[in-house]
């Protein structure tokens, strides 16, 4: 199976940083990975999917990018409603599986 | 507006059974695969399992595979999670979750809207 890895697992930004988290795959998977975001106590939104398409209404300063087995998530300008955890997963179509990594949480400097 | 409701989740003894539902409304329930997603108390987002929008691609997580069995029914309009042989570390939060596309082959996928969640606790 497809393992996924993500660095770094957590990080301390400050607002109007620019952030960006790394999601590795153990082998190719094209483009077939999305990004989510999770608040506590909230379910997970999600944010990009196919590597680097902006789920509709996710602001702009989002963007993924990568393919294969390196992808990145950034955020051009971090804020405030930006603190949360977030999840890279992939899709492998047969048998169907969705891996999630294991997670990187952001946090306020 | 797209509405995904859990339920069906309880406390549980181990190596009992039981059954989660999601009712689905706001968007057209058969063209789109499902989901469940778990969360164990303060730990990472799992994938379950997950059907296709005919129940004809269906897929499970090693962990769960042979004691979980998901389903659905489109003229209900609802999602089902059978989960027999229940085992602490099964112990989550359980998610129902909408993928943006039918079916898992030819294409990248994402779940773009999710329920509040069931709580499943299995302890004796």
């Amino acid at each position: 199976d497809i393992q996924l890895t993500q660095s770094p697992s957590f990080l301390s930004a400050s607002v109007g940083d620019r952030v960006t988290i790394t999601c590795r795959a153990s082998q190719g998977i094209s483009s077939y990975l999305a990004w989510y975001q999770q608040k506590p106590g909230k379910a997970p939104k999600l944010l990009i999917y196919a590597a680097s398409t902006l789920q509709s209404g996710v602001p702009s300063r989002f963007s993924g990018s990568g393919s294969g087995t390196e992808f990145t998530l950034t955020i051009s300008s971090l804020q405030p409603e930006d603190f949360a955890t977030y999840y890279c997963q992939q899709l492998n179509s047969y048998p169907p599986l969705f891996t999630f990594g294991p997670g990187t949480k952001v946090d306020i400097k | 507006e797209v509405q995904l409701v859990e339920s069906g989740g309880g406390l549980v003894q181990p190596g009992r059974s039981l059954r989660l539902s999601c009712a689905a409304s706001g968007f057209t329930f058969d063209d789109y695969a499902m989901h469940w997603v778990r969360q164990a108390p303060g730990k990472g987002l799992e994938w379950v399992s997950g059907i296709s929008w005919n129940s004809g691609s269906i897929g499970y997580a090693d962990s769960v595979k042979g004691r979980f069995t998901i389903s659905r029914d489109n003229a209900k309009n609802s999602l089902y999670l059978q989960m027999n042989s229940l085992r602490a570390e099964d112990t989550a939060l359980y998610y129902c979750a909408k993928d943006i596309r039918g079916g898992f082959s030819g294409g990248s996928s994402g779940f773009d809207y999710w329920g509040q969640g069931t709580l499943v606790t299995v302890s004796s």
